[in-house]
C-alpha cells in the first residue's frame, strides 16, 4: 500500500539554525499539507500546496517558514532560523484531490530545539 | 469551520463494541463528518467519513443522527490496536477544495484487556 514518508525521523538543531524537513508524497496525490504537534497538545494545520503554490496557511506559518516541491517527488518544509518553540511533531500529509478529501498523513518528523 | 464536541476519554474492553460520540449542532448542510485517528506515536490516519446516511468500511461505522446534530463512530470489535486519539472533524467536501483538517482534543480511547 503506499505511504508518505518523511525523512529524518528525528532532527537536532540548535536554536537560530536553518532546518528543512523533507516528505515524498504518494506518487499520484496533487494536494499536499505540513501539520505540527507539540508535545501534548492538539494537531494544527500549518499550510496547504497545491499547483505548485500555497493554498492555504494558518497564523503559525510566518515568514520564518517556506514549503517546496523541489521535484517531482519532494515535499519539504523549511524553518529559516528555529526558535524553541519550534520544537514538535512534523506531519506531512498529502490528497489525492477525489471527493473523499481523504488525507494521508506520514510518520512525522520529531523536531528539537536546543 | 463548525466546532465539534467530543468526551475526552473513553474506555473500553477488548472484543467488545465501541460508541464513540460527536456533537455537533452547528453543522452546516455542506459539512462532511470526517473521523481520524492517532495512535501512539504516529501520523493521524482517516477511519470514516459521512454526509447524511449511516456509513460502514473495513475499520468502523458512522451513525449520523437524523438531524446531524451528532455523530457516533462504531468499533464492533476493540482490540489493543484500536487503542488512540479519535477526532471527529467536520470538512466542507466539494470539488476543487481539498482543505485543511482543524483537529480538536478528540477522544482518548483505551482498550483493556
Amino acid at each position: 500500500e503506499p505511504e508518505v514518508t518523511q525523512t529524518p525521523s528525528h532532527q537536532v538543531t540548535q536554536m537560530g539554525q536553518e532546518v528543512i524537513l523533507r516528505c515524498v508524497p504518494i506518487s499520484n496525490h496533487l494536494y499536499f499539507y505540513w501539520y505540527r504537534q507539540i508535545l501534548g497538545q492538539k494537531v494544527e494545520f500549518l499550510v496547504s500546496f497545491y499547483n505548485n503554490e500555497i493554498s492555504e496557511k494558518s497564523e503559525i506559518f510566518d515568514d520564518q517558514f517556506s514549503v517546496e516541491r523541489p521535484d517531482g517527488s519532494n515535499f519539504t518544509l523549511k524553518i529559516r532560523s528555529t526558535k524553541l518553540e519550534d520544537s514538535a511533531m512534523y506531519f506531512c500529509a498529502s490528497n489525492s484531490g477525489s471527493r473523499v478529501n481523504e488525507q494521508f498523513f506520514g510518520p512525522g518528523t520529531r523536531l528539537t530545539v536546543l | 469551520d463548525a466546532k465539534t464536541t467530543q468526551p475526552n476519554s473513553m474506555e473500553s474492553n477488548e472484543e467488545e463494541p465501541v460508541h464513540l460520540p460527536c456533537n455537533h449542532s452547528t453543522i452546516s448542510g455542506t459539512d462532511y463528518i470526517h473521523w481520524y485517528r492517532q495512535l501512539p506515536s504516529q501520523g493521524p490516519e482517516y477511519v470514516i467519513h459521512g454526509l447524511t446516511s449511516n456509513v460502514n468500511n473495513r475499520m468502523a461505522s458512522l451513525a449520523i443522527a437524523e438531524d446531524r446534530k451528532s455523530s457516533t463512530l462504531i468499533l464492533h470489535r476493540a482490540t489493543l490496536r484500536d487503542a488512540a486519539v479519535y477526532y471527529c472533524i467536520l470538512r466542507v467536501n466539494y470539488g476543487g477544495s481539498q482543505g485543511n483538517l482543524i483537529f480538536g482534543k478528540g477522544t482518548k480511547l483505551s482498550v483493556k484487556p
